[in-house]
């Protein structure tokens, strides 16, 4: 069975960077054509996709925010790590991450999300 | 980046109903086309890859058509587990983009 899991702080203040682990099972990220992104849902409003990571350490990143977002992997622990920086009220919002099988494939498997709020 | 435009944002259906939307993209994409379903609360669920691929476990009432610029997702009979907010996205390029989504209400 293949589940994700995202964790993280609840809470960050402005100016803050954020944390967030992606932990995995039931594949592994070493495998050709596997990748893990991060997308984000702010109350009310449509996804956004943030960035992905390649089976190959390749690392790819949404234009508008790239400046501020780093996204490892450690595939002995099956995480994938997000960073985000200089965190600002407007990055409010459930953080998401989820797998893709292989090109062209779509993100078949999701995990609950986590919410997080940025406030002072 | 590759701009993915959803019509109508909205709409309203009764049990039964065919329904349809549309998805555009800014530029060619191919068939690097994929459709989730979200409803409240919840994660979004993969419904359709490469614009007509019917992901495994998802009703057959679902189908998608389309390539290059503009694509479909319809709904051949609506079922009341359907009301839900749908999603375009495109893995053409190496930066991954979202419609705006579209949201079935109970009419």
């Amino acid at each position: 069975q293949v589940t994700l899991k995202e964790s993280g702080p609840a809470l960050v203040k402005p100016t803050q960077t954020l944390t967030l682990t992606c932990t995995f099972s039931g594949f592994s990220l070493s495998t050709t054509g596997m990748r893990v992104s991060w997308i984000r849902q702010p109350p009310g409003k449509a996804l956004e996709w943030l960035a992905r990571i390649d089976w190959d350490d390749d690392k790819f990143y949404s234009t508008s925010l790239k400046t501020r977002l780093t996204i490892s992997k450690d595939t002995s622990k099956n995480q994938v790590v997000l960073t985000m920086t200089n965190m600002d009220p407007e990055d409010t919002a459930t953080y998401y991450c989820a797998r893709t099988l292989a090109s062209g494939r779509g993100m078949d498997v999701w995990g609950q999300g986590t919410t997080v709020t940025v406030s002072s | 980046d590759i701009q993915m435009t959803q019509s109508p944002s909205s709409l309203s259906a009764s049990v039964g109903d065919r329904v349809t939307i549309t998805c555009r993209a800014s530029q060619s994409i191919g068939t690097y086309l994929n459709w989730y379903q979200q409803k409240p609360g919840k994660a979004p669920k993969l419904l359709m890859y490469d614009a007509s691929s019917l992901q495994s476990g998802v009703p057959s009432r679902f189908s998608g058509s389309g390539s290059g610029t503009d694509f479909t997702l319809t709904i051949s009979s609506l079922q009341p587990e359907d009301f839900a907010t749908y999603y375009c996205q495109q893995s053409y390029s190496t930066t991954w983009t979202f419609g705006q989504g579209t949201k079935v209400e109970i009419k």
